[in-house]
């Protein structure tokens, strides 16, 4: 079945470091790919997308690149800061009758200051 | 103006009672969407509804019971709680017909003592 996989966390890092998250899909057909963020307490907000293969989405300075050829969409930042810290969640889109998200595991990043 | 709104964002209940979560979206979308978060992060979809009819049911126990009265609103009805029923829900919206984001709402942290 459809499937996402993320780099294990926690990620901690400190203010200006480079950032990378790694995800890879398993998926029959051609899913649109997410990234959705989750600061402490709050619902999931989108970060970034893209909907078909070698669309690069990018928002804030977080950049993913929708690769066909290695299942992934990884996630990167050039520069994080302490207000990047939140659960980064890589997700698929599938149509079963309705769209649905399929999550990956979710990253826990820590910035220090 | 919140988009995704849901009520109570806490809830603490015994063993066996019987629970409603309610939510509502003022973002003029047919589809909505309750996920499970469990307390390792993970998100699963647990049922989505398009017009007030069911469209996912991704194998719930038949305790939980989804109620759309209009398409803005998509209620959670859980009966005989048990523990492992402690968890994060959300419920999201998406517009129909094309992939796109889903809007989450801030969740309800359900726990069951």
């Amino acid at each position: 079945g459809d499937s996402v996989t993320q780099m294990e966390g926690p990620v901690t890092l400190s203010e200006e470091a480079f950032l990378t998250i790694n995800c890879t899909y398993t998926a029959t057909g051609y899913p649109s790919l997410f990234w959705y963020v989750q600061y402490p307490g709050e619902g999931l907000q989108l970060l970034l997308k893209a909907t078909k293969a070698d669309d690069k989405g990018s928002n804030k300075g977080f950049e993913a690149t929708y690769r066909k050829e290695t299942t992934s969409f990884h996630l990167e930042k050039g520069s994080v800061q302490v207000s990047d810290s939140a659960v980064y969640f890589c997700a698929l889109s599938v149509i079963q009758g309705a769209q649905k998200l399929v999550f990956g595991q979710g990253t826990r990043l820590t910035i220090n200051p | 103006d919140t988009a995704v709104s849901q009520t109570p964002k806490y809830l603490v209940t015994q063993m066996g009672n019987d629970k409603s979560i309610k939510c509502e979206q003022n973002l003029g979308h047919d589809t909505m969407y309750w996920y499970k978060q469990d307390s390792k992060k993970f998100l699963k979809i647990m049922f989505s509804y398009n017009n007030k009819e069911l469209i996912i049911n991704e194998t719930v126990p038949n305790r939980f019971s989804p109620k759309s009265p209009d398409k803005a609103h998509l209620n959670l009805h859980i009966n005989s709680l048990e523990l492992g029923d402690s968890a994060v829900y959300f419920c999201a919206s998406s517009p129909t017909g094309v992939v796109t984001e889903a809007f989450f709402g801030q969740g309800t942290r359900l726990t069951v003592v």
